[in-house]
C-alpha cells in the first residue's frame, strides 16, 4: 500500500498570506494525485487533479505542483473561506487508492 | 449536475449489518467510466476508502474491510448500496458515497451520513 504523508498537521496562516501544504508518497505515484478541501460538516470537495489541474470552479489562487513522490498545494492569498482541512489522495496504485491524513489550515 | 444522496439508518446495533443506499441524480449510474464508491470518516479523523463498484457489477474492496463489505448496484433505480456486517463501535463514522472519475479522483460526493454503532 502506498502511504501518503501530509505536512504539517496544522498550519497557521494569516488571511491574505500564502499557504503551502505538502504531501509525500511512499513510492512514486507519477502525477496521479488529487487534493481535496473539507470544511466542518461538509463533504470533501475536489480542488486539484493530475497534481496540477484545477477542478471546475476552483479559484486560480489554488495551485498544485509536483510529481513522483513530492507534491505541494499552494494557496496564494488566503481568503476566510479557505480555512479548512486539506487532503491529498493518490490514484496511481490500482485498485487501491489512499488518502493522506490531512492538514488543517487555521487562521493565525 | 450530478448529485449523490446517502440514506439509511443512523443507528445500528453491534454485531448487526449496516446498510446504506446512495441515490444518484443528474446522471446515469450506467454511464461508463465511473466507479461508484463508499468512503468513511471516523469522528475527527481522515478519510478511509471502503470500496467501489462499476455499473457492470465489478467490485473492489479495501482489504482491511473486505471480509465484511458488500457493495451492489441497481441500475434501474440509479442507486448503489453498501452493506457492512458484524459492526462494532469502531465502525461509527460518517459514510460518504462518491463518484470516482475513470478510476482516478472523486469528483462528486454525497453530503455524508453519520452512522453510530451502539446498543
Amino acid at each position: 500500500e502506498i502511504v501518503m504523508t501530509q505536512s504539517p498537521a496544522t498550519l497557521s496562516v494569516s488571511p491574505g498570506e500564502r499557504a503551502t501544504l505538502s504531501c509525500r508518497a511512499s513510492q512514486s505515484v507519477s502525477s496521479n494525485l488529487a487534493w481535496y478541501q473539507q470544511k466542518p460538516g461538509q463533504a470533501p470537495r475536489l480542488l486539484i487533479y493530475g497534481a496540477s489541474t484545477r477542478a471546475t470552479g476552483i479559484p486560480a489562487r489554488f495551485s498544485g505542483s509536483g510529481s513522483g513522490t513530492e507534491f505541494t498545494l499552494t494557496i496564494s492569498s488566503l481568503q476566510s473561506e479557505d480555512f479548512a482541512v486539506y487532503y491529498c489522495q493518490q490514484y496511481n496504485n490500482w485498485p487501491q487508492y489512499t488518502f493522506g491524513q490531512g492538514t488543517k489550515l487555521e487562521i493565525k | 449536475q450530478v448529485q449523490l444522496q446517502e440514506s439509511g439508518p443512523g443507528l445500528v446495533k453491534p454485531s448487526q449489518t449496516l446498510s446504506l443506499t446512495c441515490t444518484v441524480s443528474g446522471g446515469s449510474i450506467s454511464s461508463g467510466g465511473y466507479y461508484w464508491s463508499w468512503i468513511r470518516q471516523h469522528p475527527g479523523k481522515g478519510l478511509e476508502w471502503i470500496g467501489y463498484i462499476y455499473y457492470s457489477g465489478s467490485t473492489y474492496y479495501n482489504p482491511s474491510l473486505k471480509s465484511r463489505v458488500t457493495i451492489s448496484v441497481d441500475t434501474s433505480k440509479n442507486q448503489f448500496s453498501l452493506k457492512l456486517s458484524s459492526v462494532t463501535a469502531a465502525d461509527t463514522a460518517v459514510y460518504y458515497c462518491a463518484r470516482r472519475y475513470r478510476a482516478q479522483y472523486f469528483d462528486y460526493w454525497g453530503q455524508g451520513t453519520l452512522v453510530t454503532v451502539s446498543s
